[in-house]
């Protein structure tokens, strides 16, 4: 398994401005994730953080609004952008290996006021 | 489009009880379930991930089974307890590696 680190673990915004937030993972991986998981919700794929290139985008997510960097194999960041009470969620990173069974983060609860 | 359903969306049980939650998909051309526990304010836990060929797996008090062909997926977790209360969310990983997750089901085991 892997054990994932996330940074902020929770932060209160007020609106108009960005975050970013850090996931380091303890080994190599292949595919890390970014989710949301809005209030009282289950959670939705943002995208898929790709090791030197793009991020790949869900529908609904765009990458103005929500831009991804992944440097190297153990280290992602995801950046909330021009943030509204909307944004308010848990964001989660995960990664996956063989067998892609994926391991969370613990997540950064974000709230905009 | 893949859509994953969890039947019930919350369950009371007093503790000892033996219980099933429930998962349903719409497209059995899965690559992959996987099981996950959530407790309040906190990330996901992998309890068991069942690959396409596989029809069960187990760990401790808990088993899950897949059936693609009906687009099910049971976790059966025996003898439950207080510390069990979470939320359980089962998740469909298909083409591409998507991954789809249900709306969880909300477990309290009552002592």
């Amino acid at each position: 398994s892997a054990v994932i680190s996330q940074k902020p673990s929770r932060d209160i915004c007020q609106r108009g401005t960005s975050l970013t937030i850090q996931c380091q993972v303890d080994s190599q991986v292949t595919m890390m994730f970014w989710y949301r998981q809005q209030p009282g919700q289950s959670l939705t794929l943002i995208a898929t953080a790709n090791q030197g290139s793009e991020a790949t985008y869900e529908s609904g997510f765009v990458i103005d609004k929500f831009p991804i960097s992944r440097p190297n194999l153990t280290f992602s960041t995801l950046t909330v952008s021009n943030m509204s009470p909307e944004d308010s969620s848990i964001y989660l990173c995960s990664v996956a290996q063989d067998g892609y069974e994926q391991y969370f983060g613990p997540g950064t609860r974000l709230t905009v006021t | 489009k893949q859509e994953v359903t969890q039947i019930p969306a919350a369950l009371s049980v007093p503790e000892g009880e033996n219980l099933v939650l429930n998962c349903s998909f719409t497209d059995s051309a899965i690559y992959n379930l996987q099981w996950f526990r959530q407790d309040p304010g906190k990330g996901l836990t992998s309890l068991l991930l069942i690959q396409s060929s596989q029809r069960e797996q187990t760990s401790g008090r808990l088993n899950a089974s897949l059936d693609k062909s009906s687009g099910r997926s049971t976790l059966y977790i025996a003898a439950s307890q207080p510390g069990d209360s979470a939320t359980y969310l089962c998740a469909a990983a298909t083409g591409g590696f998507k991954t789809i997750f249900g709306a969880g089901t909300r477990l309290f085991v009552k002592a």
